[in-house]
Formats: C-alpha cells, structure tokens, sequence
C-alpha cells in the first residue's frame, strides 16, 4: 500500500530561523508525492509536487521540499520562517491503487513560526 | 476562476435528519473527490468521480452515505439519516487529466450534528 507518515505532530519555529517538515514515504514504484497546506477554516492549498526531474523541488511561498530515495523522505523546508508560514501542513502520495487517481495524506504536522 | 466552491459552508442539524451537501468543480476539471476530515482519521477519500462517473467509492462509511454527479459542474454528498459520528469538515477537490495528480480543494464543509 501507498502511504506517507508524519511522524511531529507540531513543530515550532522561531521567525526567520529555517523550517523542517518532516516526510517519509512507502511506496511500491516510483512515487508522486506533494505537500499541501491548510491555513484555519481554508481548503488545503498545493505547494509544490514531485514527480521526476530533480530532487530539490521548489514550489509556493519559497518553500521547497527534498526528495531522498535512500532516506525515502521528502522533508518540506523553507530557509527563512514567517509568522504567517503558521499553519497545518500535508504530506501526501499517489495511491497506485484504482487507476492511481487518489492521494492518500498524511497525518498532518501543525507548524507554529514564533516571534 | 472561482476555484472549487462548496455550499454551505457550515451545517447544523439534528441526528436523524438528510444532510446534503454541494460541490461545484473547476470548470474543465474531469475528476471530482470528496474528503472528510476529523481529528481522529485525518484526510479520508470518501468517493471520486471521472467525467460524472463514480470510479471508486470504497471509502463511503456505510449506507447513509451517497454521492452523486449529475453533470460536470455538479456534484453533492448526502447522509441519511445523519449521526453525531458524521460531525467532520466535509472537502470538495477537483482536478483535470493534464495535471500531474495534484487537487485543488473547495473550503470545505463543516458539519455538525447534534
């Protein structure tokens, strides 16, 4: 089975210090993976996806995730952390099953960016 | 475009009573999920729709639970009768072949029942 784990619940940043969120994927063939963001009482919005191509992908807000095959991750990180990056963050894959039209999403990782 | 737009916004109603719950795709998009979200189970796919047809609908809870596609610009979500356990943020998302599976999501629907 597809599936993507989270493994912080919340993780907190001081403003302008960088940001890690944390991905790991399990996937059989090569994954679709992607982070979405989900700002309170909002939809989740895309950030950035991978699919080919190189390991770093940059996507909105000057976030950029990396994608380790070894490491089976794909961590989000921005370099330099917003009060208004605070928000519930989404890792997610390509489920492989039934035409591999869904995604399947991870738990979920609170990120809380301090003055 | 307006995005994904789902209506209402909030919903309130006693266990027992029909919810139905609507959704208005991306015009041009071909696929149509509907998500629930709760605290316990996080991001649930409930049922997907490819050009108005059900493909697969293996996360629906149980039978209180059904959704159609009358047409590409439509789409609802009902439970019948409705529970307390129904109580979630009900999620909209469309997308169209050409893109590389990622969704745009409406802003959702927060049930409750009481």
């Amino acid at each position: 089975a597809q599936s993507v784990a989270q493994p912080e619940d919340q993780v907190k940043v001081a403003e302008g210090n960088p940001l890690t969120v944390k991905c790991t994927y399990s996937v059989s063939g090569n994954p679709y993976l992607f982070w979405y963001v989900q700002y309170p009482n909002r939809g989740l919005q895309f950030l950035l996806k991978y699919i080919t191509g190189d390991n770093l992908v940059k996507g909105s807000y000057g976030f950029e995730a990396e994608f380790n095959k070894s490491q089976t991750s794909f961590h989000l990180k921005k370099p330099s952390a917003l009060v208004s990056d605070s928000a519930l963050y989404f890792c997610a894959v390509r489920d492989l099953r039934g035409g591999g039209n869904k995604l399947t999403f991870g738990t979920g990782t609170q990120l809380k960016v301090e003055l | 475009d307006a995005g994904v737009i789902q209506s209402p916004r909030h919903e309130v109603t006693e266990m027992g009573q029909e919810v139905t719950l609507r959704c208005k795709p991306i015009s041009g998009h071909d696929y149509l999920f509907w998500y629930r979200q709760t605290m316990m189970r996080g991001l649930e796919l409930l049922i997907y729709f490819n050009n108005n047809v059900p493909i697969d609908d293996s996360g629906m809870p149980e039978d209180r639970f059904s959704a159609k596609m009358p047409n590409a610009s439509f789409s609802t979500l009902k439970i019948q009768p409705s529970e307390p356990r129904d109580s979630a943020v009900y999620f909209c998302a469309s997308r169209s072949t050409g893109e590389h599976y990622g969704y745009t999501f409406g802003s959702g629907t927060r049930l409750t029942v009481v």
